[in-house]
């Protein structure tokens, strides 16, 4: 069975400060792993990382996936009171047919004025 | 261009009762996926359909069950509704495979008493 862990579950930062979330995963056949930003409902698309391209960067927000040792991390440099969300990882496997999200805890980020 | 369209916002229901949501994907995506998100467990993925068919299901109970009209709009349908599926259904649209990642819509608020 897929499994997503992000670490740590919750953070509480200054504005300024840089912080690396973590997210590791076992998945069957994998094709790609996504982060989303979820603040109130709708996650909102922030990366996909795929097999061709293990590093993205937009602004602030920066990410990487080591398809060797099965983990991902996001980044966000110079905070801003804005970027407090959830933040969730996910992987996509391929079943079958089909394809299928799966999803860790996420990471709950605060950043304090 | 328009995003992904869920109706009802809110819903209210009594145990027993059977619900129906609904979601109309981004023009021209042709998969839809349904999540099911609680404080508990996470965001869990419900089910997909593809050109009208069913083509992966998660791990739910039968009372879940759902459809895809010609057009891509999908609904899902709960009956004999428990406490325990008051949560936020979301939906994500994708073209035909995932590979351009999903979009997410602001999902059904379900509460049942």
């Amino acid at each position: 069975e897929d499994k997503v862990v992000q670490s740590p579950l919750s953070l509480v930062v200054h504005e300024g400060d840089t912080v690396t979330l973590n997210c590791s995963y076992e998945v069957t056949n994998f094709r790609s792993l996504l982060w989303y930003k979820q603040e109130k409902k709708a996650p909102t698309f922030l990366f996909m990382l795929t097999s061709s391209g293990i590093e993205k960067k937009s602004g602030r927000l920066s990410s990487i996936l080591d398809k060797k040792e099965l983990f991902s991390i996001l980044n966000i440099t110079a905070t801003q009171t804005g970027d407090s969300a959830v933040y969730l990882c996910a992987v996509r496997g391929l079943k079958t047919s089909g394809s299928r999200l799966t999803f860790g805890e996420g990471t709950q980020l605060t950043v304090n004025p | 261009k328009a995003g992904v369209t869920q109706t009802p916002r809110y819903l209210i229901k009594t145990r027993g009762q059977q619900v129906t949501l609904s979601c109309s994907p981004i023009s021209g995506h042709r998969s839809v996926s349904w999540y099911q998100q609680t404080p508990g467990q996470g965001l869990q993925f419900l089910f997909e359909y593809f050109s009208e068919t069913q083509r992966n299901k998660g791990n739910f109970p039968g009372r879940f069950s759902g459809r895809q009209f010609s057009n891509s709009r999908s609904e899902m349908n709960v009956s004999t509704l428990e406490l325990g599926d008051s949560a936020l259904y979301l939906c994500a649209s994708s073209l035909a495979d995932g590979n351009y990642g999903y979009t997410f819509g602001s999902g059904t608020r379900l509460t049942v008493v």
